[in-house]
């Protein structure tokens, strides 16, 4: 039971450059989410997606997409890095997809740090 | 919309001294609370979580938190920290129908423990 899979763990790129992170959960969940963790900030939410075929923004969208590839798989795409994008970013799924109806428990994956020179 | 605040950025403490780690929230509607702790290298994995009826709940690891509603606050406590509870903890909230259902996190409170 691996639950919710990054990759890759560890990257290093240049300013301008582009690179996707990668997230898959093997829990059935409807939900999945892309936070960015910083120091003294907490976790701040960039996109989600309720469920297989809709994404939307979350509080610190600027410079990324995201693709919900299918149920299994939600990626993060940076298009041309920039040195405030240094950051470590966490995938989460949960089995809750809108409504606002229950609690909201996120399963969340190892993280992937980024650096962006 | 929903926002958390996590009163203490750091909190040294003595192994086997106990440790109370603070949070308020604030909302419009109705709240489910949740702590989430996260080891160094490491993911966040739940600790424990209120959904309704009674206001102390218990989680892994011998913490348990207390829901105050008049007070906004669900303040995490252990009565004897080890060595091993050293790991970041976050607080967050999200709301109940009407509101949001994606959780707001905290800012994060760093347990350091001494041995």
């Amino acid at each position: 039971n691996a639950g919710v899979t990054q990759t890759p763990k560890f990257q290093v790129l240049k300013t301008g450059q582009s690179m996707t992170l990668q997230c898959a959960q093997d829990m059935n969940h409807n939900s999945m989410y892309w936070y960015r963790q910083d120091p003294g900030m907490g976790l701040r939410l960039i996109y989600y997606s309720a469920s297989e075929g809709t994404t939307d923004k979350g509080e610190v969208p600027n410079g990324y997409n995201v693709s919900r590839l299918n149920k299994r798989e939600f990626s993060l795409r940076l298009e041309s890095a920039a040195p405030s994008q240094t950051s470590v970013y966490f995938c989460a799924s949960s089995d809750l997809g809108g409504g606002g109806s229950g609690a909201n428990v996120l399963t969340f994956g190892a993280g992937s740090r980024l650096t962006v020179l | 919309a929903q926002s958390v605040t996590q009163l203490d950025s750091q909190v040294p403490v003595f192994e086997e001294a106990p440790v109370e780690l603070r949070c308020n929230y604030s909302s419009s509607v109705s709240v489910y609370l949740f702590w989430y702790v996260q080891y160094p290298n490491q993911g966040l994995q739940l600790l424990l979580k209120y959904l309704s009826g009674s206001t102390l709940v218990k989680g892994i690891n011998g913490f348990e938190a207390e829901f105050n509603k008049s007070q906004t606050s669900f303040h995490l406590r252990k009565p004897s920290v080890h060595i091993s509870d050293t790991a970041e903890y976050f607080c967050a909230v999200s709301e109940g129908s009407g509101g949001s259902y994606i959780p707001t996190f905290g800012r994060g409170t760093s347990l350091i423990v001494h041995p």
